[in-house]
């Protein structure tokens, strides 16, 4: 079986600075592993994924996550955060030897002016 | 292209009653999921279709079922509604046959059980 683990249920972060969400995972098999971000009221959007090509993975909107299969870790990072990043953020891994996709609790980022 | 599309997108319903929720996936795309979410538990998968077929099932009880036509629309319906039933219900389409590729979100229907 797999799992996923946000470490943080919520980030605050001031406009400007650098934004680290945390995610580690289990799987038997090599995983995909996915951050989705959900805007209030809306569906969720893909950011990123990794599906066994290049560890590290640049997305959409400046972000960039890096696979460490030793630390079973996939962080997402920006550099700069802007007021349009508070949202709820979500790392995802899937088995693809099942079709088994889990969710994370998700990691809610908060942007202070 | 359009994305997927959810209806109705609010839904207010009363206790034992039952209700059916609809969902379209982006044009070509053969696999649809559904998801519900709570603040609670999270998102939480409920089931998967495929060529009309079930392929996978999360741990929900058997008052949630799906059906997916021959156009790759697809619907989930609960019967016997129950309060702990209020959620955020997503559907996501995706163009391979299994979940390993990305999946695309609709905006979700909100039910609302009284």
């Amino acid at each position: 079986a797999q799992s996923v683990t946000q470490l943080d249920s919520h980030v605050s972060v001031s406009e400007g600075t650098p934004v680290l969400l945390r995610c580690n995972y289990s799987s038997s098999y090599s995983p995909s592993l996915f951050w989705y971000v959900q805007h209030p009221n809306k569906g969720l959007q893909l950011l990123l994924k990794y599906t066994s090509a290049a560890t590290l993975v640049k997305g959409i909107n400046g972000f960039e996550a890096e696979f460490k299969k030793s630390e079973t870790s996939f962080h997402l990072t920006k550099p700069s955060a802007h007021m349009s990043d508070a949202a709820e953020y979500f790392c995802v891994v899937s088995d693809r030897n099942n079709n088994d996709m889990r969710f994370g609790a998700g990691t809610r980022l908060t942007v202070k002016p | 292209k359009a994305g997927v599309t959810q209806t109705p997108r609010y839904l207010i319903k009363t206790r034992g009653q039952q209700v059916t929720l609809s969902c379209s996936p982006i044009s070509g795309h053969r696999s649809v999921s559904w998801y519900q979410q709570t603040p609670g538990q999270g998102l939480q998968f409920l089931f998967e279709y495929f060529s009309e077929t079930q392929r996978n099932k999360g741990n929900f009880p058997g008052r949630f079922s799906g059906r997916q036509f021959s156009n790759s629309r697809s619907e989930m319906n609960v019967s016997t509604l129950e309060l702990g039933d209020s959620a955020l219900y997503l559907c996501a389409s995706s163009s391979a046959r299994d979940i390993y590729y990305e999946q695309y979100f609709g905006p979700g229907t909100r039910l609302t059980v009284t």
